[in-house]
């Protein structure tokens, strides 16, 4: 079965960088789109990012454009989240998603992960 | 930027038909998923493309999208039904979410 494992959440300082990890397994991850969501505390969901299965198209949300960076290593079945310039508005537990992509329409977010907690904080 | 509403909370007696709506300017015209959050848990895509149900989502949860307004509806609610329940559309090379709805099943 799908199975979509994130880690390297922590607490971090303001202004500091961590980056989350994404493991799945269960099924051809290179054939897949991937994406992060983030919710923070008492908050809905908000998109993050997503990146094509071969890792050569991506887009970020407005809010995060410029500091976060996703990538993805086929190799290892791995998603990344790389975060710098790290705020406490980005406090937030967040999720990898697997990604519905034909061709270039993006669909749904079909299978999710647990989550990992960032708390931005001094 | 695109924007979905949702309201914010509803409630619905056991046994009884929960709606839940989702707003946004001409959203008929794009493909609206419905995710299930539950404390603790992972979310859950209960419908995608409007209408249909992934396998191991009851025949219950139901979807419609047109015009104006897509809507989720769970018949005969259970008490597992609980939960908070998210639109989400792709608009611009964006992904939106609605602001979820908790669902309250008395």
């Amino acid at each position: 079965q799908v199975q979509l494992v994130e880690s390297g959440g922590g607490v971090v300082q303001p202004g500091r960088s961590l980056r989350l990890s994404c493991a799945a397994s269960g099924f051809t991850f290179s054939s897949y789109g991937m994406h992060w969501v983030r919710q923070a505390p008492g908050k809905g969901l908000k998109w993050v990012a997503v990146i094509w299965s071969d890792g050569n198209n991506q887009y970020l949300a407005d809010s995060v454009k410029g500091r976060f960076t996703i990538s993805r290593d086929n190799s290892k079945n791995t998603l990344y989240l790389q975060m710098n310039r790290l705020r406490a508005e980005d406090t937030a537990v967040y999720y990898c998603a697997r990604a519905i992509i034909v061709g270039a329409t993006v669909y749904e977010f079909d299978h999710w992960g647990q989550g990992a907690l960032v708390t931005v904080s001094s | 930027s695109y924007e979905v509403t949702q309201p914010l909370s509803i409630s619905v007696a056991l046994g009884q038909t929960a709606t839940i709506t989702c707003g946004g300017n001409n959203i008929g015209s794009k493909n609206v998923h419905w995710y299930q959050l539950t404390p603790g848990q992972a979310p859950v895509l209960v419908i995608y493309r409007d209408s249909n149900r992934p396998s191991g989502i009851p025949e219950r949860f139901s979807g419609s999208n047109s015009g104006i307004t897509a809507t989720l509806t769970i018949s005969r609610a259970q008490a597992g039904d609980e939960a908070d329940y998210y639109c989400q559309v792709w608009d611009s090379s964006t992904g939106v979410f609605g602001g979820g709805t908790k669902l309250t099943v008395l």
